[in-house]
């Protein structure tokens, strides 16, 4: 069974910016969600998309969003890139949900603002 | 909303020693506490997990506890290896509540 995919799996960008990453899920699950990894934060949670909606969301700012497609594909977008967005963004498949069952990350995209 | 307290930081052992990481979390209705250990240059694999009704949970080397009246729960490696080095994150979630991670710890096993 294919694991979850992510790509690109290294960007470079400047501020000002805009970025969109991609995530594949494992097959037959419908949860994906994104975290943000930082040496200084930690794993700090984005958002959740359960069956193409969004059911959870984090506490950063609206120029962090994303999607599903009915095929649980999912796409994370920042817009407006600050020097702090620098960090490894991780997605995670679940078939019961980001809450209540075990997650299966990706290796992550990792995105360097210059 | 959920906070989770992790530690230590960074944990050095020799090989064959035990291992143990401690987590505090602040919300009660949490139920679902899973850890996480990643490797370098890798994402977070799901190693051990409790929900909480049950006390205890345990899997060859590796056993979690889990207190609720204290809201602690703890990682135990027994007969570590050099292998068992990575960062070990905690986790708490359940019902509504999105999932709250540690910091982190960074395992050293010395062989």
């Amino acid at each position: 069974k294919a694991g979850v995919t992510q790509t690109p799996r290294y960007l470079i960008k400047t501020r000002g910016q805009q970025v969109t990453l991609s995530c594949s899920p494992i097959s037959g699950h419908r949860s994906v969600s994104w975290y943000q990894q930082t040496p200084g934060q930690g794993l700090q949670f984005l958002f959740e998309y359960f069956s193409e909606t969004q059911r959870n969301k984090g506490n950063f700012p609206g120029r962090f969003s994303g999607r599903q497609f009915s095929n649980s594909r999912s796409e994370m977008n920042v817009s407006t890139l600050e020097l702090g967005d620098s960090a490894l963004y991780l997605c995670a498949s679940s078939s019961q949900g980001a809450q209540n069952g075990e997650l299966f990350f990706g290796e992550g995209s990792r995105l360097t603002v210059l | 909303g959920e906070n989770v307290e992790q530690h230590p930081s960074t944990l050095s052992v020799q090989e064959g020693d035990s291992a143990v990481i401690k987590c505090t979390y602040s919300d009660s209705a949490s139920n679902y506490f899973p850890w996480y250990k990643q490797e370098l240059g890798k994402g977070p694999q799901l190693i051990i997990d409790i929900r909480s009704n049950v006390g205890e949970k345990k899997d060859q080397r590796i056993a979690v506890t889990l207190n609720k009246t204290a809201k602690h729960f703890s990682l135990h490696i027994t007969e570590t290896q050099p292998e068992d080095s990575a960062v070990y994150f905690c986790a708490a979630s359940g019902g509504s509540y999105i999932p709250t991670f540690g910091r982190g710890t960074s395992l050293i096993v010395h062989p």
